[in-house]
């Protein structure tokens, strides 16, 4: 079964932090992404990455950056947190289709 | 710009009773749907993938619909069981964009089985 790891379950940090969400996968895949998920809007596409040292800006990449280095490990960054950065996180990973997705981690920005 | 609805929002059902849940979308260029599950405070799991070639995808007690002319999906889930309890998210891949594998989602529907 792939497994896709999510660092943190929960955070909690404060405004103007450097926050580091941290995903790793175990089969392999090319392909990861970093979704949010907020009541009444969804699961919104921040950042993708289709190989390492790629990525490419979803639908949501303000206020977030993202680093692959490594084809397991795909991480995103809020370079300066915000209230408004309060959110479920999700990290999921394919080869093509289906998505396989992490737990999840809920930040609160205080 | 694709647009995923799922109706209703929320469904509440006795136990053992047959339901089915609905996903449509506005363009038809799709390269597959996704059913997903979710519960309370974790990530998603997929349940069924149909691709744009496929009417239908079965697993167990779920069996998904496609039909893209009309731009609708339904999940059929038989027998229901308290444990079927969760929020069920479909997801559209669009036509081109390689390998990217973008998904839009529906918001979902949130289902109680009471038992």
């Amino acid at each position: 079964d792939v497994k896709v790891t999510q660092s943190s379950r929960y955070l909690v940090k404060r405004t103007g932090e450097k926050v580091f969400l941290e995903c790793v996968q175990d089969m392999d895949h090319e392909n990861m992404f970093w979704y949010r998920q907020d009541p009444g809007l969804g699961l919104r596409l921040i950042y993708f990455s289709y190989d390492v040292k790629m990525k490419e800006k979803g639908d949501i990449p303000e206020g977030y950056s993202v680093s692959r280095e490594k084809k397991e490990r795909f991480s995103l960054i809020l370079e300066s947190a915000s209230t408004n950065q309060t959110s479920m996180y999700l990290c999921a990973s394919s080869v093509n289709s289906p998505l396989h997705f992490g737990n999840g981690t809920r930040l609160t920005v205080t | 710009k694709q647009e995923v609805t799922q109706i209703p929002a929320a469904l509440s059902v006795p136990e053992g009773e047959n339901l089915v849940l609905n996903c449509s979308f506005t363009d038809s260029a799709i390269y597959n749907l996704q059913w997903f599950r979710q519960d309370p405070g974790k990530g998603l799991t997929s349940l069924l993938l149909i691709q744009s070639s496929q009417r239908e995808q079965t697993s167990g007690r779920l069996n998904a619909s496609l039909d893209k002319s009309s731009g609708r999906s339904t999940l059929y889930i038989a027998a229901s069981q308290p444990g079927d309890s969760a929020t069920y998210l479909c997801a559209v891949r669009r036509l081109g964009g390689g390998a990217t594998n973008k998904l839009i989602f529906g918001t979902g529907t949130l289902l109680a089985v009471q038992p």
